[in-house]
């Protein structure tokens, strides 16, 4: 067990859809990394919180949004979902004190099937 | 850009023989690598990291890395491998010196463990 929970670990909705992915770091971490997990893209980095800031953006669609709250807890809002949306989601969290990498943890992820 | 990549995507080894997973990567500046495995159903889980220092790396489960910078390679490694080793291991970096440590994935390679 990482120490990173995540809910709900399944969801299935139709197109067009928004939900809402949620996730708590590990205690003490300040950074929330969200992933997104697809047979055609694998492991593709989507966007990164900072104690409540966004620091880092990677490939994360206009349709995708996420904030990180002043409980550190952060949640991925997916909207006007596509079939092509169905992957894993997973966040992972680190502590990021300044200097080298921390390592990140992951959480057990959010398997989304779009149907 | 740094790029990640794993040029097996399946590596079968008979159970108590060495097993070497490779790696090899592309990033500007010194390269910060991990190793994570990846169960079925399950999170990814932290295996080691190379940040600094000796080239060779020690993990968790009895697995190693070693960094070789002429090569630009960090295979990962164990010395006897066991059936409960099969799972799918996914080598990864993170960028130097850029306030965010967003890993870069390599594909994957999933390994089987023949008894």
């Amino acid at each position: 067990d990482s120490g990173v929970t995540q809910t709900p670990k399944h969801l299935i909705t139709a197109t067009g859809q928004r939900v809402t992915l949620r996730c708590s770091p590990r205690s003490g971490d300040l950074s929330v990394y969200w992933y997104q997990q697809s047979l055609d893209q694998g492991l593709q980095f989507l966007i990164q919180y900072y104690n409540g800031e966004e620091r880092a953006k990677g490939n994360i669609l206009e349709r995708f949004s996420a904030q990180q709250f002043p409980d550190l807890h952060s949640e991925l809002n997916l909207s006007s979902l596509e079939l092509g949306d169905s992957a894993l989601y997973f966040c992972a969290s680190s502590v990021e004190a300044g200097g080298p990498p921390d390592t990140q943890y992951f959480g057990p992820g959010t398997r989304l099937t779009v149907l | 850009a740094q790029s990640v990549a794993q040029p097996e995507d399946q590596v079968n080894v008979a159970e108590g023989n060495p097993l070497t997973v490779k790696c090899t990567y592309s990033v500007s500046g010194n390269p910060y690598l991990f190793w994570y495995v990846q169960y079925p159903n399950r999170g990814l889980q932290f295996l080691l990291k190379y940040i600094t220092g000796d080239n060779l790396v020690k993990g968790s489960y009895g697995f190693e890395a070693e960094f070789n910078k002429s090569q630009t390679s960090f295979h990962l490694k164990k010395p006897s491998a066991l059936v409960s080793d099969s799972a799918l291991y996914f080598c990864a970096a993170a960028p130097f010196g850029a306030g965010s440590y967003q890993l870069t994935f390599g594909k994957g390679t999933k390994l089987s463990v023949i008894p």
